[in-house]
């Protein structure tokens, strides 16, 4: 079973900030996933990588396959980014299917 | 489109009690799973079905059921809830690798999630 560590577990940060949340993961994955849990519960998918990095707005998420690590980084943080970011990593199970086995999330609130 | 929609949002049972939570999502996406989530613990999976007509069981199946009822809905049911059940349950399907995806990101798509307390 994978295992899926998250840092940190709480962050806060001031409007304007600079912000990464890493995750690691102990075992060979097929993609990695990066996850936004709103205060009202609804769950975003953000970003999906293998390799590399994206980029998608002020959110960039990178990969390092070799060290079995990723961050999110967030420029310009703002309010609304104030949320739970949750990683998970995706493998097919024996069967063929494809599964998700999930970080405990990063909680981050920014400060205006 | 509706997306992926849970009802109920929120429930309250008493220990015995049995309910089934549904779940349906109008993008003919062929996997959908069912998790759990809990304070301090990451999303869990509880089943899952990668087509319609099959289902398995994931990492906290057991006091579970599921219907794969057709390519649309998935339902999850409790025959005898226990207190240990409580949590916030999400539905979610999955856009089938190497088509085009909607958006400009990945290929999962959450409900809102149910609430359940048991008591």
């Amino acid at each position: 079973k994978n295992e899926v560590e998250q840092s940190p577990q709480n962050l806060t940060a001031q409007e304007g900030e600079f912000i990464t949340i890493n995750c690691s993961y102990s075992v060979g994955i097929s993609a990695l996933h990066w996850l936004q849990q709103h205060p009202g519960g609804g769950i975003v998918s953000l970003f999906m990588l293998s390799s590399g990095k994206k980029k998608h707005g002020r959110l960039i998420a990178t990969i390092n396959i070799q060290e079995k690590h990723s961050s999110l980084h967030i420029t310009a943080s703002h309010p609304r980014d104030s949320a739970v970011y949750i990683c998970a990593v995706g493998a097919y199970s024996g069967a063929g299917s494809y599964q998700l086995t999930f970080g405990k999330g990063t909680k981050l609130s920014v400060i205006p | 489109n509706a997306g992926v929609t849970q009802t109920p949002k929120f429930q309250v049972l008493k220990t015995g009690q049995s309910m089934t939570l549904q779940c349906a999502q109008d993008m003919n996406h062929n996997s959908m799973y069912w998790y759990r989530q809990d304070p301090g613990m990451g999303l869990r999976l509880i089943y899952y079905s990668a087509s319609e007509g099959t289902t398995d069981k994931g990492e906290v199946p057991n006091g579970y059921n599921v219907s794969r009822l057709n390519k649309r809905e998935f339902s999850l049911r409790l025959e005898s809830a226990a207190p240990s059940q409580t949590s916030v349950y999400f539905c979610a399907s999955r856009h089938p690798p190497g088509l085009p995806r909607i958006g400009a990101t990945d290929t999962q798509y959450f409900g809102p999630g149910t609430r359940l307390t048991v008591l």
